[in-house]
C-alpha cells in the first residue's frame, strides 16, 4: 500500500523567513504533485514533478524530487502572508495517472506578519 | 477557476437516504476522478473513469457507485447514507494523454448527513 507522509503537519512562521516542507512516499513513483488548498476551497495545482532531480519554481515556492530517496521538498523563500494555506503532496501509482492520487495529510501553513 | 464544475455545492440529507453528485470535466479532458475529503480520513481517491469506462478503484464503499456518460460528465451515487459519509466530495479531471497529467479539481460538494 502506497503511503505518503508529510512533515511538518502544522507550521507557523513569520513573514520573510524561509522554510521547507518534506514529503516522503513508500513505493517507486516518478510523478509527484503539489497542491494548495485555501480554507473551504478546492485544490489548486502548484507543481508536477516528473523525474528524478526535477526542480520547479514559481514565485516564492520551489519544489524538487529525489526518486531514489522517495522524497520531495517544497521550499518557501521569504514567506508572505498570502502563502498561508494547506499544502498537499500526492503521488500516483503509475506514470499515466491511471490509479488516482494518494495524498499526504497536508501541511497547514500559517504565515504571520 | 479550474474549469471543472460540480453540483450541488451543498447537500444536507438524512441517514439512509440516497444522493447523486454531478461533475462536468474541463473541456477536452477524458478522465474523471472522484475524491472524498474528511477530517478523519484526509483526501482519499474513490474511483476513476476514462472516456466512459471505469479505469481504477480506490477506497470506494460498496454503497457508492459512479458512472461517466457519453458527454463525459460523471455522477457519483451515494446510498444508504451514514453519518460518517459527511465529507467534501471533489471531482477532478485530466486529459489522460502523453506527458504530465495534472488533475484539475472542481469546487467540491459538501455533503452533510444528519
Amino acid at each position: 500500500e502506497l503511503k505518503v507522509e508529510q512533515n511538518p503537519l502544522f507550521l507557523s512562521m513569520q513573514e520573510g523567513k524561509n522554510y521547507t516542507i518534506y514529503c516522503n512516499y513508500s513505493t517507486t513513483s516518478d510523478r509527484l504533485y503539489w497542491y494548495r488548498q485555501d480554507p473551504g476551497k478546492s485544490l489548486e495545482s502548484l507543481f508536477v514533478l516528473l523525474s528524478n532531480g526535477a526542480v520547479k519554481q514559481e514565485g516564492r515556492l520551489m519544489a524538487s524530487l529525489d526518486t531514489k530517496a522517495r522524497l520531495s521538498t517544497l521550499h518557501i523563500t521569504a514567506a508572505v502572508h498570502d502563502l498561508s494555506a494547506t499544502y498537499f503532496c500526492a503521488v500516483d501509482h503509475s506514470g499515466g495517472g491511471a490509479d488516482g492520487l494518494t495524498f499526504g495529510k497536508g501541511t497547514h501553513l500559517i504565515i504571520q506578519p | 477557476d479550474s474549469g471543472v464544475t460540480q453540483t450541488p455545492k451543498h447537500l444536507i440529507t438524512a441517514t439512509g437516504q440516497r444522493v447523486t453528485l454531478r461533475c462536468s470535466p474541463r473541456s477536452g479532458d477524458l478522465s474523471v476522478y472522484w475524491y472524498q475529503q474528511s477530517l478523519d480520513q484526509g483526501l482519499q481517491f474513490l474511483i476513476q473513469y476514462y472516456n466512459g469506462e471505469e479505469r481504477a478503484k480506490g477506497n470506494i464503499l460498496e454503497r457508492f457507485s459512479a458512472q461517466q456518460f457519453p458527454d463525459l460528465h460523471s455522477e457519483l451515487n451515494l446510498s444508504s447514507l451514514e453519518l460518517g459519509d459527511s465529507a467534501l466530495y471533489f471531482c477532478a479531471s485530466s486529459v489522460e494523454g502523453q506527458g504530465a497529467d495534472t488533475q484539475y479539481f472542481g469546487p467540491g460538494t459538501r455533503l452533510t448527513v444528519l
